[in-house]
């Protein structure tokens, strides 16, 4: 068990610019989560994935962001044309399909937009 | 609505203490809870977590919680505090079917030597 890994750990841009994330979740797990963590807050929900299907997106998650798991396993969350307002941790979390699941979190990204 | 609060931003103790972090929860359905652990610059990593059964739970790093449901609380206890128990408390809020957890704002703890 390599846990969940996270790339990259940071990432400085230009307000404009594209980002892209990268999560790859623990192997045998079919669900995939994106939350985002500003300064001073606990992680607020983003989206969610079992195996390949998106099955929810949060209010959060405005038109600029984008995330994909095109082959139930990695997934990725772009932004584009960042803003300021981005800047925040970006965490991925990833569980097995029981009842009783237990999330299980990555590193994070940490993207500062300039 | 529902709402996770933790209501100590920050808490400081000596090393060797005892520790109580506190955690109350507004949720409609029969709650799943979690206490995270984050270090400075790093992801969440599990303490414990209560599904249902007895509601004293214990977890890693000699942390335990009691969950109250007359009181809506999940509260962290540790009876003798290490100086790298030092970092950031997060209690989270889930249910059977959800997928998505709510997190409480996070207590920060700082431990004196």
């Amino acid at each position: 068990d390599t846990g969940v890994s996270q790339n990259p750990r940071h990432k400085i841009t230009k307000r404009g610019q594209n980002v892209t994330f990268r999560c790859d979740p623990i192997s045998e797990h079919n669900r995939l989560y994106w939350y985002r963590q500003t300064l001073g807050q606990g992680p607020e929900f983003l989206t969610y994935f079992q195996n390949e299907a998106q099955l929810e997106k949060s209010r959060l998650l405005s038109d600029r962001f984008s995330a994909e798991r095109p082959k139930g396993s990695f997934s990725t969350l772009e932004i584009q044309r960042t803003e300021q307002g981005d800047s925040a941790m970006y965490l991925c979390a990833s569980s097995p399909a029981r009842t009783q699941e237990t999330q299980y979190f990555g590193p994070g990204t940490r993207l500062l937009v300039l | 609505a529902q709402s996770v609060t933790q209501p100590d931003i920050h808490i400081t103790v000596s090393e060797g203490a005892s520790l109580e972090l506190r955690c109350n929860y507004s949720y409609g359905a029969t709650p799943y809870l979690f206490w995270y652990v984050q270090s400075p610059g790093q992801g969440l990593q599990l303490l414990l977590k209560y599904f249902s059964g007895d509601t004293l739970v214990q977890g890693i790093k000699g942390f335990e919680a009691e969950f109250k449901r007359s009181q809506s609380s999940f509260n962290l206890r540790k009876p003798s505090v290490h100086w790298s128990d030092a970092a950031e408390y997060f209690c989270a809020v889930g249910a059977r079917g959800t997928y998505k957890y709510i997190f409480g704002t996070g207590t920060r703890l700082k431990v004196l030597a």
